[in-house]
């Protein structure tokens, strides 16, 4: 899977709009982005995953520009319960890799009142 | 509900003492995985499976073993546990190869090994 970088933490407020950029200068052509967050003492669950431009669901909405060198997930008016750990990561889904996902540090979002 | 269980939640338990730590899903899922998390560390993971009695290691085997006797069960064994395995430990399940990288994760289970 790609290296990805993404901020230690971050700081936001209630009804505020979160996004959080993610850097994988590396990526492969076949290679698609996934995001999951974490909140303490769960298992990560999936947000949303994209290839190129632009994806919505009813959680988010992840931003790739034409290069695909990096993405930015995006939180719509957060509430307290979004605060979470948030993880980027990139792989090509083609490979028998194990389906092994690899998670780096991840995105430390804190919300306030 | 789809979900993946794991059992026990907590644990603590001596150095050497075996232990099984069970992981079930119930969405017919072929793949299932093992991951330990460790503050600054991230999650590593220890074992997978591709399906019923296919095994492979994953970043951190050692000190571990798995089966997979039937597709919904993937137990996690510690033959002689050492305080080094104290961590918190999450079972993961999907289908293998669609066309999407969502894995399910279960709720986790913390061993404290002294």
């Amino acid at each position: 899977l790609a290296k990805t970088t993404q901020p230690i933490s971050m700081d936001s407020y209630e009804g505020q709009e979160v996004n959080i950029t993610c850097s994988h200068n590396n990526i492969a052509t076949n290679d698609y982005i996934t995001w999951y967050q974490q909140f303490p003492s769960q298992g990560p669950r999936f947000i949303i995953q994209g290839y190129k431009t632009k994806v919505t669901n009813e959680v988010a909405s992840l931003f790739i520009p034409a290069d695909r060198k990096s993405s930015t997930l995006s939180l719509p008016r957060v509430s307290l319960s979004d605060t979470a750990v948030y993880y980027c990561l990139v792989g090509d889904l083609g490979k028998a890799a194990g389906n092994k996902l690899t998670f780096g540090g991840g995105t430390r979002v804190l919300v306030k009142p | 509900e789809a979900q993946v269980t794991q059992n026990p939640r907590y644990l603590i338990t001596v150095t050497g003492k075996k232990l099984t730590v069970t992981c079930s899903q119930n969405m017919n899922h072929e793949y299932m995985s093992w991951y330990r998390q460790d503050p600054g560390l991230g999650l590593r993971q220890i074992y997978y499976s591709m399906n019923v009695e296919v095994t492979d290691k994953g970043d951190v085997p050692e000190g571990y073993k798995v089966s997979r006797k039937e597709k919904r069960n993937f137990p996690l064994i510690l033959e002689s546990p050492s305080p080094n395995q104290t961590s918190l430990y999450f079972c993961a399940s999907s289908h293998p190869g669609g066309i999407s990288y969502e894995q399910y994760f279960g709720p986790g289970t913390r061993l404290t090994v002294t």
